[in-house]
């Protein structure tokens, strides 16, 4: 089956500064989808950026950048210019291609952005 | 263009009382999900449904949940005989199928029983 995980319960970064959030998984599939989703105070499931394992390149939004290493099953989430905004906590999923019923969610980092 | 909808936002229930969360998918939509974050986790899958279909409910427990999605009208989760530990918030989740799988969540309605 697969797994995610979040290994950092909770980060810390200051206005501008940029932080890295990590994220691993387990799979046995060569071809699959990661997200990061924020959830805001609002509780709101909104999708940040999103990584197909077929492609090599890092996906980038905007302030937001991944860096995908499929071979080490890592997935992490870079936040550049960080703003008080994206204080909120953020799930790493994963989807199987051969399964797109479901979403396979971490269990979250809670990141604070400190003026 | 509305986004997915779940009503009520917040369900306050007793012990052993009924629980129906409603969920009505963006519009063009016909791919619902559900999903139960309980207190400081991550979101765990419990349904999948098509118009009329369930397609997977791997995710659901074998009694007292059941999830619908008519032809008409917004998808349901039905929790009955309410424990305690069913106290958790509740997300809708929406897809077109298309093969971006992407899938567009609702607010949520969060479940407290007493």
């Amino acid at each position: 089956a697969q797994t995610v995980t979040q290994s950092q319960p909770e980060m810390s970064v200051q206005e501008a500064e940029t932080v890295t959030l990590s994220c691993t998984y387990d799979t046995s599939e060569s071809n699959y989808y990661l997200f990061w989703y924020k959830q805001p105070p609002s509780r709101q499931m909104i999708l940040v950026i999103r990584q197909e394992a077929y492609k090599q390149q890092n996906a980038t939004e905007n302030r937001f950048s991944v860096n995908f290493q499929k071979a080490a099953k890592s997935f992490s989430l870079k936040i550049s210019d960080s703003q008080l905004g994206d204080t909120a906590m953020y799930f790493c999923a994963f989807m199987s291609a051969h399964n797109t019923d479901k979403l396979i969610f971490g269990t979250g980092t809670r990141l604070q952005v400190f003026p | 263009n509305a986004g997915v909808m779940q009503n009520p936002r917040h369900l306050v229930r007793r012990r052993g009382q009924e629980a129906r969360l409603r969920c009505s998918p963006m519009k063009g939509h016909s791919h619902v999900y559900w999903y139960r974050q309980l207190p400081e986790e991550g979101l765990k899958f419990m349904v999948y449904l098509q118009k009329e279909n369930i397609i997977d409910e791997s995710g659901m427990p074998k009694e007292r949940f059941s999830a619908e999605f008519p032809k008409e009208g917004p998808s349901i989760l039905r929790i009955q005989q309410v424990v305690r530990g069913d106290s958790a918030a509740y997300f809708c989740a929406s897809s077109s199928g298309t093969s971006d799988h992407e899938q567009f969540f609702g607010p949520g309605t969060r479940l407290t029983v007493l």
